[in-house]
């Protein structure tokens, strides 16, 4: 399968806590994208990773990419209720995996 | 700039009826993917289409099918109805494919339910 996937399926931290998700995936890949999606909503993209880049930051998340170990993380600082969503890992564009949910406890 | 559209937002049909889902995307995306999410399945990718071409493909069968216009919208359709077709389906633009990729912005998706 080409699809990626996360682990842990489900996290619950504190708020102020941080988060960290991982994604495993089986091909060689050109880029890794990591989405964000609140409840039965579309999702949203949070950062682009390429295959020739190890390591990308936006704000609060960090993103990783290990090619030889086919494995990427995200992680996400200083938690915030409103980081409650689930989290996707996606591998040359289309193929998800099933997610991480992410809960934040306020 | 406007986001992704996705019309209609909620739909009920019966088994062996056919839908047709719209997708309007960012205005200059000239990619709009489809997907289907479903709690049992996760988010599959149904197909792409770029400048009008399907351009990639998942594995649905041929119920499903798509067309893309000269403006770049998008719609999606699916034939005889199964309930198994219960799902969410996004829509997605980008300003390019393959090689030329970019993230992706979604849609907020349509809830087609199948009684």
């Amino acid at each position: 399968s080409q699809q990626g996937e996360e682990d842990p399926q489900a996290l619950s931290i504190q708020e102020g806590e941080n988060a960290t998700m991982n994604c495993s995936y089986k091909t060689s890949i050109n880029n890794l994208q990591w989405y964000r999606q609140n409840s039965g909503r579309g999702l949203v993209h949070l950062i682009l990773i390429r295959s020739n880049e190890r390591e990308k930051h936006s704000g609060r998340l960090r993103v990783t990419l290990d090619t030889s170990k086919k494995s990427s993380s995200l992680l996400i600082t200083a938690s915030r209720a409103a980081d409650t969503a689930s989290y996707f890992c996606a591998t040359e564009q289309f193929y998800f995996g099933s997610g991480t949910k992410l809960n934040v406890k306020p | 700039k406007a986001g992704v559209t996705q019309t209609p937002r909620y739909l009920i049909k019966t088994r062996g009826q056919q839908v047709t889902l719209s997708c309007s995307p960012i205005s200059g995306h000239r990619s709009v993917s489809w997907y289907q999410q479903t709690p049992g399945q996760g988010l599959q990718f149904l197909f792409e289409y770029f400048s009008e071409t399907q351009r990639n493909k998942g594995n649905f069968p041929g119920r499903f099918s798509g067309r893309q216009f000269s403006n770049s919208r998008s719609e999606m359709n699916v034939s005889t109805l199964e309930l198994g077709d219960s799902a969410l389906y996004l829509c997605a633009s980008s300003t390019g494919t393959g090689a030329l990729y970019n993230e992706q912005f979604f849609g907020p998706g349509t809830r087609l339910t199948v009684l």
